[in-house]
């Protein structure tokens, strides 16, 4: 089975940090993506790449950067957290182009 | 107009019941279809992918229509554990874009 691990499972932070989110898969995907989940406005998408230092802008990626520095790991990101960046933050591999999903557990982010 | 629409719920029925979801989509162009469940506060998880012949896993069946252009999946006896959020995923034919519904809640009752 693919594994995809996020570092951490809760998170706390306070506005104005800079903030890293981790995530590694183990099944040699190319494509990774980052997506937020916040009620009522379902997954949203931040960056995702296709390949070791490639990266594209998803649908709101103002506020947040990416780095993929090595295929297995694929991290997020918050230059400067804001309390509007509070969100559960998921990340997700593909095996290749419209392939299927899969998801990290998870996490959830608060800034305060 | 959404790329990918579902009603929301939440849909309440008995421990047995049938119960069907439907989420319709925009672009005819559109190749890959799934069916994700959602537990509250988890990751989704793949259900099934949605094949244009349509598929069945167990009491599960998925099924797509391209001319209507929708996906639907139909539980069959269900459990209190099918009680989740369901949510549809759709990916035109064109590079690495994945547009989820906003999922459908199911809450099955004893």
């Amino acid at each position: 089975d693919v594994k995809v691990t996020q570092s951490s499972r809760y998170l706390v932070k306070r506005t104005g940090e800079k903030v890293f989110l981790e995530c590694v898969q183990d099944m040699d995907h190319e494509n990774m993506f980052w997506y937020r989940q916040d009620p009522g406005l379902g997954l949203r998408l931040i960056y995702f790449s296709y390949d070791v230092k490639m990266k594209e802008k998803g649908d709101i990626p103002e506020g947040y950067s990416v780095s993929r520095e090595k295929k297995e790991r694929f991290s997020l990101i918050l230059e400067s957290a804001s309390t509007n960046q509070t969100s559960m933050y998921l990340c997700a591999s593909t095996e290749g182009k419209n392939e299927k999903l899969f998801f990290g557990s998870g996490t959830q982010l608060s800034v305060l | 107009r959404k790329e990918v629409e579902q009603d929301p719920g939440p849909f309440n029925v008995p421990e047995g019941a049938t119960v069907a979801f439907n989420c319709t989509y925009s672009n005819s162009a559109s190749q890959s279809f799934f069916w994700y469940r959602q537990d509250c506060r988890k990751e989704p998880k793949l259900l099934m992918s949605v094949y244009s012949s349509g598929n069945e896993d167990g009491r599960f069946t998925a099924q797509l229509n391209r001319a209507s252009q929708y996906i639907s999946l139909l539980i069959r006896d269900s459990k209190l554990s099918d009680s989740a959020t369901y949510l549809c995923v759709v990916s035109p034919g064109n590079f690495n874009k994945f547009y989820f519904g906003s999922g459908t809640k199911l809450n099955v009752k004893p």
